[in-house]
């Protein structure tokens, strides 16, 4: 049973456009949400995270926001760069430690 | 400062052998915690230690261990190896519990098990 899931395998932006990176979750005990960008044969990077207390958190071109009711999440990206072309992880946690559950990532794709 | 540290980088071992992994996190980190990364899976957590005490740990089988040693670094453990615990092992150190942004990965180990 997949509690973090990302439903986009892949996604293509151009170059300068908005990418929206979107993650649902089914459990209601998860109160802290990360989002990470990884490269191959790198560990996850942290990017920004959102506190379930908040609907909103932003650093820079980067935009979490958080829907509790609808249990979905989404990274949005502002204008969109060719080096962000890489796997983007969304991940949750119940505040038990930091312990993470991630979902299946999404690979974006951002063209010249 | 340097980063979270996890040798080998690859290893290769047949079935029913055993594997150690070891992960030196970034200096100042009391908190390590283990994940598992497959194509079919993706990323499953494993366990968390913190101050030597193991604080959470995953739905893996008893095969899977760990531990912590008194300068934060950690090894995991795999006995009698099968195909399926190939994978990429991801370490991930932080300050202490409950410190999620400022937790960072190490590279991984890549483990192939033929």
């Amino acid at each position: 049973d997949q509690q973090v899931k990302q439903n986009s395998p892949s996604l293509s932006v151009q170059e300068g456009r908005i990418s929206i990176l979107n993650c649902d979750y089914t459990n209601s005990m998860f109160d802290y949400f990360l989002w990470y960008k990884k490269y191959p044969a790198e560990g996850p990077t942290f990017l920004i995270s959102i506190s379930s207390i908040k609907d909103k958190n932003e650093d820079g071109r980067f935009t979490v926001f958080l829907n509790k009711s609808a249990k979905h999440l989404s990274l949005h990206i502002v204008p969109s760069q060719p080096g962000d072309s890489a796997v983007y992880f969304c991940a949750a946690s119940n505040n038990a430690g930091n312990m993470l559950t991630f979902g299946g990532g999404t690979r974006l794709m951002v063209k010249p | 400062k340097a980063g979270v540290t996890q040798t080998p980088r690859y290893l290769i071992k047949t079935r029913g052998q055993q594997v150690t992994l070891s992960c030196s996190p970034i200096s100042g980190h009391r908190s390590v915690s283990w994940y598992q990364q497959t194509p079919g899976q993706g990323l499953q957590f494993l366990f968390e230690y913190f101050s030597e005490t193991q604080r959470n740990k995953g739905n893996f089988p008893g095969r899977f261990s760990g531990r912590q040693f008194s300068n934060s670094r950690s090894e995991m453990n795999v006995s009698t190896l099968e195909l399926g615990d190939s994978a990429l092992y991801l370490c991930a150190s932080s300050l202490g519990p409950g410190n999620l942004a400022t937790q960072y990965f190490g590279p991984g180990t890549r483990l192939l098990v033929l």
